[in-house]
């Protein structure tokens, strides 16, 4: 009964090599936010999706992209990635008229 | 924007004593304040939030408490339990119509047998 998926739970990728995170999620929300969540640190967000209007965030490295086709999947593309971008990402989803985020279990990208 | 703070960074406490986390907000506006439990290598779990129209609200072990006056409010946990230990997240939501939360620096609470 999982409600939010993100895929693959773990990421190993090489220094400048392009990756994407995916996640998906059962509950039919409108909303659906990545974000980054570095050791001892809180989650920090880096964009969202209200339906198919995306909000990026002012701080967010031109680096990271996102793409939402459906309302079910939410894509996580990090162009380059560099040693400062391996951390835990995670997905969340928000419904219009709740206030819970809803996180997937994350995924841990490795950067070599 | 809005901006969240949390003291302490860290807490110990004995097990069955209780442990109180606080938050400040910046912005009068903000009027949804979660509570977020994430254990090691896991994921931010919801475990208590209130609104900005009630003072106080209280789920078994674990109590919140708003003062919108003062801008703060606070996650009391009572009995503690080796279960309890984690990090703790607060966070206030703007009004409605905006969906983002504005997350505190985090507390480790760790309970000591």
């Amino acid at each position: 009964d999982a409600m939010v998926i993100q895929n693959p739970r773990y990421q190993v990728t090489q220094f400048g090599k392009p990756v994407t995170l995916s996640c998906s999620q059962t509950l039919n929300h409108n909303v659906m936010y990545w974000y980054q969540q570095k050791s001892s640190q809180a989650p920090k967000l880096l964009f969202h999706y209200y339906d198919k209007d995306f909000n990026n965030e002012a701080d967010t490295p031109d680096n990271f992209q996102s793409r939402r086709p459906n309302t079910s999947f939410c894509f996580l593309d990090i162009r380059s990635p560099g040693l400062g971008d391996a951390a835990m990402y995670l997905c969340a989803t928000a419904g219009t008229s709740a206030n819970e985020q809803f996180f997937g279990p994350g995924t841990r990208l490795t950067v070599l | 924007g809005e901006n969240v703070e949390q003291h302490p960074s860290t807490l110990s406490v004995q097990e069955g004593d209780s442990a109180v986390i606080k938050c400040t907000y910046s912005d009068s506006a903000s009027n949804y304040f979660p509570w977020y439990k994430q254990e090691l290598g896991k994921r931010p779990q919801l475990i208590i939030d209130i609104r900005s129209n009630v003072g106080e609200k209280k789920d078994q072990r674990i109590a919140v408490t708003l003062n919108k006056t003062a801008k703060h409010f606070s996650l009391h946990i009572t009995e503690t339990q080796p279960e309890d230990s984690a990090v703790y997240f607060c966070a206030a939501r703007l009004g409605f119509g905006n969906e983002k939360l504005t997350f505190g620096t985090g507390t480790r609470l760790t309970i000591i047998p």
